[in-house]
């Protein structure tokens, strides 16, 4: 079945670490974005990616990093420079925003 | 610019009640495309419906209902005859023919139907 796989589920790091949260899509998708998502908050972008090779900062790309090698990969990076990364993580796959995002399951990570 | 409006934070139902999510969205394009997505306590989102601008008919699918009004720029969703497993996160959302790179999302309704 055609679909996006985010992984870990749970993520737990010590304060100061890169992680790295990954993000793969069989959908045959040409677009890929990562969305961060606070308690009893809303969506906020943090990177897209409409082609391979080529990406853009969202809202809140601070702290964050992102690479986009292959199609179907869009692994998102958050550095020790991001104050708060505790935060659950949402990652998505588009033909067009036009036809709508595909979600994967999330990622929630816990910095302690 | 674009943008969507949830003014409903959050809404408290008893189970069988029927409630309207409102949604209200701008933008100067004249083709356009709105969504709604439930987001259920696991987190994940899923689609719900996807409408664009030069249909404004209703649907409806089972207990579930979309008003589209051009006019005033909403596009209203209801849930008839509520159930706890309504209990859930949604969000409305736009796309526009001049901005196909993202969706621009509302900030979301909490929606806690109690048995």
């Amino acid at each position: 079945d055609g679909g996006i796989t985010q992984s870990p589920k749970y993520l737990f790091r010590k304060e100061g670490q890169n992680v790295t949260l990954s993000c793969e899509q069989n959908l045959n998708h040409d677009a890929m974005y990562w969305y961060r998502q606070d308690p009893g908050q809303g969506l906020r972008l943090i990177y897209y990616s409409q082609i391979v090779n080529d990406f853009q900062k969202g809202d809140i790309a601070e702290g964050y990093s992102v690479s986009r090698e292959k199609k179907e990969s869009f692994p998102l990076t958050v550095t020790s420079a991001q104050k708060n990364p505790t935060a659950f993580y949402l990652c998505a796959s588009s033909i067009n925003a036009v036809y709508g995002y595909t979600f994967g399951s999330g990622t929630r990570l816990t910095v302690v | 610019a674009q943008k969507v409006t949830q003014a409903q934070t959050e809404i408290s139902v008893v189970e069988k009640e029927d409630v309207t999510l409102d949604c209200v969205y701008e933008t100067r394009d004249t083709t356009y495309y709105l969504f709604w997505y439930k987001q259920p306590p696991s987190g994940e989102l899923v689609f719900l419906i996807r409408r664009n601008s030069f249909d404004e008919q209703n649907e409806i699918s089972g207990r579930y209902s979309w008003n589209f009004q051009k006019s005033t720029s909403s596009f209203n969703f209801t849930i008839t005859a509520s159930q706890v497993v309504d209990s859930a996160v949604y969000f409305c959302a736009l796309a526009t023919s001049y901005n196909t790179d993202k969706l621009i999302f509302g900030t979301g309704t909490r929606l806690q139907v109690f048995p």
